[in-house]
């Protein structure tokens, strides 16, 4: 049972455009999501977080919408940048299982010169 | 600082085998959690110990297995290898004193079971 789903396992933006991706979740008692970035061969790095208290958090071109009535959220990229090509994982968590993360399977964004 | 290290990089082995992944976390950090990574099952978490004891547990058969030492490295253990076990093998640090959720992850070791 998917709890943290990345429904779209792909997605090609052109440079310079807004990259979307969508994360959707089950679990109403997650509070806190995070956003990591993986490039071949090396560990996901994180990216940005946004706790449940917020509908929105930036640092820089990254943007983190939270929708906690439809148990989305979203990762807006702007403007993106061959370099932001990597996969993508959306991971949430909660006190009530000490703080372990739950991840998506990924979305592999390629962003075209 | 120096990262999350993880040793070997690449690991080839064969089937029925056992192998040890080891991981030294960021200085300081208490927590370590170890993810396996396939193309089609994503980040499938195994373990997480916090203080040498472990916290958090996935469904993973008994063949896996992991501790943390006092310095709070930590190392995983395969045994009875299986060509399904080939995989990355992630391992994760972080402060875990309830407010900085960041993990901070190494390269990973690439197991290959032949």
């Amino acid at each position: 049972d998917q709890q943290v789903k990345q429904n779209s396992p792909s997605l090609s933006v052109q440079e310079g455009r807004i990259s979307i991706l969508n994360c959707d979740y089950t679990n109403s008692m997650f509070d806190y999501f995070l956003w990591y970035k993986k490039y071949p061969a090396e560990g996901p790095t994180f990216l940005i977080s946004i706790s449940s208290i917020k509908d929105k958090n930036e640092d820089g071109r990254f943007t983190v919408f939270l929708n906690k009535s439809a148990k989305h959220l979203s990762l807006h990229i702007v403007p993106s940048q061959p370099g932001d090509s990597a996969v993508y994982f959306c991971a949430a968590s909660n006190a009530g299982n000490n703080r372990k993360l739950i991840w998506g399977l990924g979305t592999s964004l390629a962003v075209n010169p | 600082k120096a990262g999350v290290t993880q040793t070997p990089r690449y690991l080839i082995k064969t089937r029925g085998q056992q192998v040890t992944l080891s991981c030294s976390p960021i200085s300081g950090h208490r927590s370590v959690s170890w993810y396996q990574q396939t193309p089609g099952q994503g980040l499938q978490f195994l373990f997480e110990y916090f203080s040498e004891t472990q916290r958090n547990k996935g469904n993973f058969p008994g063949r896996f297995s992991g501790r943390q030492f006092s310095n709070s490295r930590s190392e995983m253990n395969v045994s009875t290898l299986e060509l399904g076990d080939s995989a990355l093998y992630l391992c994760a640090s972080s402060l875990a004193n309830g407010k900085n959720y960041g993990y901070t992850f190494g390269s990973g070791t690439r197991l290959t079971v032949v």
